[in-house]
């Protein structure tokens, strides 16, 4: 596709169930990032994949959250056991192997209720 | 906080106008990039000033940056209604992580 795609646009889970999120970089792009961005805040950072390296985890909240990237393309982000306070947008984005600018999807708003 | 901090958190001016944002942080840069981002969704690339460069234009914006002080700033000139987001700056650590400033929330009043 032209741009990051995500998916879906919006969820709303209750208490207690796992959410997976979905994200389809730029073709091409080696990095990928995912971001949190609670009404009004700043992006606080996730995680951050890089080619075939491990993965930079150091901003998941808990380890109710996790993320893959199958085949260095497509991201999943699943958040286990959710909670209100996850209740976010979920932003991801990426960029190519100059590390320049990112790129962003439109995010997914996750509500918890 | 693994956030910079941006200054002021909200900016109100009339068209016309320049606008001035702030943004600080407290590691070492690859590079400093500013983003806006209209209602809450997507965020859209604006400009890329890199660690040896000190100013950078493009269109009506411009971007300073000191080292030295760990601080660099957004100048919009001549601001137009449209121009009425949230701008966040982002700076690119050692590891080429992307770290986001907190954003000021600008309002052009038309």
């Amino acid at each position: 596709g032209a741009g990051v795609s995500q998916s879906p646009s919006n969820k709303v889970t209750e208490k207690g169930k796992d959410v997976e999120l979905r994200c389809d970089p730029i073709s091409g792009h080696t990095a990928l990032y995912w971001y949190r961005q609670s009404l009004g805040q700043g992006l606080e950072f996730l995680i951050y994949f890089q080619g075939n390296s491990a993965p930079d985890k150091s901003g998941l909240p808990s380890d109710r959250f996790s993320a893959e990237r199958t085949g260095g393309s497509v991201s999943t982000l699943t958040i286990q056991r959710t909670q209100q306070e996850d209740s976010a947008v979920y932003l991801c984005a990426s960029s190519d192997a100059r590390r320049t600018e990112a790129f962003f999807g439109q995010g997914t708003r996750l509500t918890v209720v | 906080s693994q956030q910079g901090e941006e200054d002021p958190q909200a900016l109100s001016i009339q068209e016309g106008e320049n606008a001035t944002m702030n943004c600080s942080y407290k590691t070492s840069i690859n590079n400093l990039q500013w983003y806006r981002q209209n209602s809450g969704r997507g965020l859209v690339h604006l400009i890329l000033i890199r660690s040896n460069e000190r100013e950078k234009h493009s269109g009506r914006l411009r971007v300073t940056l000191d080292t030295s002080k760990k601080s660099s700033s957004l100048l919009i000139t001549a601001s137009r209604a449209a121009d009425t987001a949230s701008y966040f700056c982002a700076r690119r650590d050692s590891s080429y992580k992307l770290i986001f400033g907190s954003g000021t929330r600008l309002l052009v009043r038309p």
